[in-house]
């Protein structure tokens, strides 16, 4: 089935510790992103990717580092840098712009980062 | 800077009552795109339309419709005859043209109540 996946489902960091968020897609898509959402609030972007070996920072891109060295994979790595980083993490990705303005994004099921 | 803002937090009904979600947004784009999404209980975020700024015309998907006022920056969304399966967090999204940005209102959590 074509689709989003990130793994794990839950992660627990310990103070000081770097963590990696996995997401794979396997849709063809060429654009990936990552969001933060807290409790009450909409999501907020982390990064972003618009091609493999690219990557721009978001809003919120402080603490946080990312790499795209494959089209289908988008992993994020929370630094110890990030001060409050329990959240839930949700990937997403998308054709791109093609031209035809910003494409649909289609989003994983999540990950929830709990600090230990 | 573009802006969403969705000013109802919570909204609680009884099964079959109608419902109507406001989502205002605010853009110095002449092009951009309205997108409306839905969170279940499970977290996944899951698409439910895509308009942009020259379609003007209102849309019906089953028990769900949506009505794009430009005069009024306003992007609203109603399900009809609400069920249970219904109860979920609903987020309004804009996109303006050229930009890869997503950016999010609050959302509004809606409980249909047997």
């Amino acid at each position: 089935d074509g689709g989003i996946t990130q793994s794990p489902k839950y992660l627990f960091r310990k103070e000081g510790q770097n963590v990696t968020l996995s997401c794979e897609q396997n849709l063809n898509h060429d654009a990936m992103y990552w969001y933060r959402q807290d409790p009450g609030q909409g999501l907020r972007l982390i990064y972003y990717s618009q091609i493999v070996n690219d990557f721009q920072k978001g809003d919120i891109a402080e603490g946080y580092s990312v790499s795209r060295e494959k089209k289908e994979s988008f992993p994020l790595t929370v630094t110890s840098a990030q001060k409050n980083p329990t959240a839930f993490y949700l990937c997403a990705s998308s054709m791109g712009l093609a031209g035809k303005g910003p494409e649909t994004q289609y989003f994983g099921p999540g990950t929830r980062l709990l600090v230990l | 800077a573009q802006k969403v803002t969705q000013a109802q937090t919570e909204i609680s009904v009884v099964e079959k009552e109608d419902v109507t979600l406001d989502c205002v947004y605010e853009t110095r784009d002449t092009t951009y795109y309205l997108f409306w999404y839905k969170q279940p209980p499970s977290g996944e975020l899951v698409f439910l339309i895509r308009r942009n700024s020259f379609d003007e015309q209102n849309e019906i998907s089953g028990r769900y419709s949506w009505n794009f006022q430009k005069s009024t920056s306003s992007f609203n969304f109603t399900i009809t005859a609400s069920q249970v399966v219904d109860s979920a967090v609903y987020f309004c999204a804009l996109s303006e043209a050229n930009d890869y940005k997503l950016s999010f209102g609050a959302g509004t959590t809606v409980t249909v109540r047997a």
